[in-house]
């Protein structure tokens, strides 16, 4: 049963500290997505990769915000240095461009808590 | 832009009712729909998704979605909901065919059943 992974499944951290989340998309899948899901906000999208490039980060604070593939198993999102405002569920979701349709699958999210 | 519009924020009703939850979206051309649920603390899952062909679709848990494209429509539906429908629903678009193209998604819709 192929799933996206995502460790950690809480994180609890003190202002100033870095915070990095990392997620695995199914295998095969060459498609990443980073989304923020937030009571006030809602589900935003900060940023996708395809094969590993970034092709839109326009929704990502980039002053405190980064996010990467090492290789196409791994994708990381780093918040450095993270502020009580950026408390919220971090998602990840894999798909594949070869897909027509390009449905997305989610991982089970990172639930971050800044204080 | 696409974008996905629903306007119920929050939904209360009573076991057996009968559900329908609204779904407009903005986008020229051809497009493909989804409607993922949310459970209280997990991730998203996909509920149903159209394509083409029938636009009468029929998702999982007795759930199905009416495509009108006349009104650019997709609304949610089922027949009588159940305490375990309980859960969080999001519309979703995204252009037909492009390659890693953004799923925009809606600002969720909330449900609440009374047992």
């Amino acid at each position: 049963d192929a799933r996206v992974t995502q460790t950690p499944r809480h994180k609890v951290t003190e202002m100033g500290q870095e915070v990095t989340m990392r997620c695995q998309p199914i295998l095969g899948h060459n498609t990443v997505f980073w989304y923020r899901q937030t009571m006030m906000q809602g589900l935003e999208l900060l940023a996708y990769f395809r094969n590993r490039a970034p092709l839109d980060d326009s929704g990502m604070p980039k002053d405190r915000f980064s996010a990467e593939m090492p290789d196409a198993t791994l994708a990381t999102l780093k918040i450095q240095p993270s502020e009580p405002r950026d408390s919220a569920v971090y998602f990840c979701a894999s798909g594949s461009s070869g897909d027509y349709y390009n449905e997305q699958f989610f991982g089970p999210g990172t639930r971050l808590t800044v204080l | 832009a696409q974008s996905v519009s629903q306007h119920n924020h929050h939904v209360i009703l009573s076991e057996a009712a009968s559900l329908e939850l609204g779904c407009n979206y903005s986008y020229g051309g051809t497009v493909n729909l989804f409607w993922y649920v949310q459970y209280p603390g997990q991730h998203l899952q996909l509920l149903l998704k159209y394509f083409s062909g029938d636009p009468l679709v029929k998702g999982i848990k007795g759930f199905e979605a009416e495509f009108i494209k006349s009104k650019f429509s997709f609304n949610l539906r089922k027949p009588s909901v159940q305490w375990s429908d309980t859960a969080e629903y999001f519309c979703a678009v995204n252009a037909r065919g492009s390659s890693a193209s953004k799923i925009i998604f809606g600002s969720g819709t909330r449900l609440s059943i009374r047992p």
